[in-house]
């Protein structure tokens, strides 16, 4: 079964507004959780590493201030796009990492979040 | 391009073909992966190949990798027409923390009944 839920599945928001996404371990804890986004026909680039208790390191390029990252529990990340413009309309995946599984370096992704802002 | 590439970009066969996707990188890895997903959905898991091994199968699924050329491959025998989805590598770079994989353009496979 699953062991990331992550929602909502779809969105649809007017410009302007913020939209919060949701990443749960549903397992084991989750001290880091890694957001990824995906335009259409494109591939995913990583935009954020969180980690929980402490700030989220973002890759070169994304606004921290516009993704908010959020890690306030072991087990739950949110991802909130504030201000969301047209040009965020994307798809946002969470994966999951903890220092306890790192035998086979498997990860786990949610199942996505496509953010449509009008 | 950190992501390095993947090609081809698009392949379509007839179901029971083979279908071969191939993965190129520049930098050093820890780990190399595969996976699918299907359109507008997440991403299945496919096959974890380390560094120090040169090929792993699973099921239907043989992956090799050659670190000297810095490439690796996914075969899908027998293919089926559920197998149609983008397939993308993914890499652990070398030095880099537990979980942060950059990905490969993808292979967008269509088998057709």
């Amino acid at each position: 079964g699953a062991v990331v839920s992550q929602h909502p599945s779809w969105v649809i928001c007017k410009s302007g507004t913020s939209v919060k996404i949701e990443c749960r371990s549903l397992d084991f804890q989750a001290t880091t959780m890694f957001w990824y986004r995906q335009f259409p026909k494109q591939s995913l680039m990583l935009m954020a590493t969180s980690n929980e208790g402490s700030k989220a390191t973002y890759e070169q390029g994304v606004e921290k201030d516009k993704f908010l990252i959020n890690h306030a529990s072991l087990t739950l990340s949110t991802l909130t796009v504030t201000s969301a413009h047209p040009e965020d309309s994307s798809f946002y995946i969470c994966k999951k990492h903890s220092r306890g599984n790192t035998n086979t370096g498997e990860l786990f992704f949610g199942e996505g979040s496509r953010l449509t802002v009008l | 391009s950190q992501q390095g590439e993947e090609d081809p970009q698009a392949l379509s066969i007839q179901e029971g073909e083979n279908a071969t996707m191939n993965c190129s990188y520049k930098t050093s890895i820890n780990n190399l992966q595969w996976y699918r997903q299907n359109s507008g959905r997440g991403l299945v898991h496919l096959i974890l190949i380390r560094s120090n091994e040169r090929e792993k199968h699973s099921g239907r699924l043989r992956v090799t990798l050659d670190t000297s050329k810095k490439s690796s491959s996914l075969l899908i025998t027998a293919s089926r027409a559920a197998d149609t989805a983008s397939y993308f590598c993914a890499r652990r770079p070398g030095g880099t923390s537990y979980g942060k994989l950059t990905f490969g353009q993808g292979t967008i496979l269509t088998v057709h009944p």
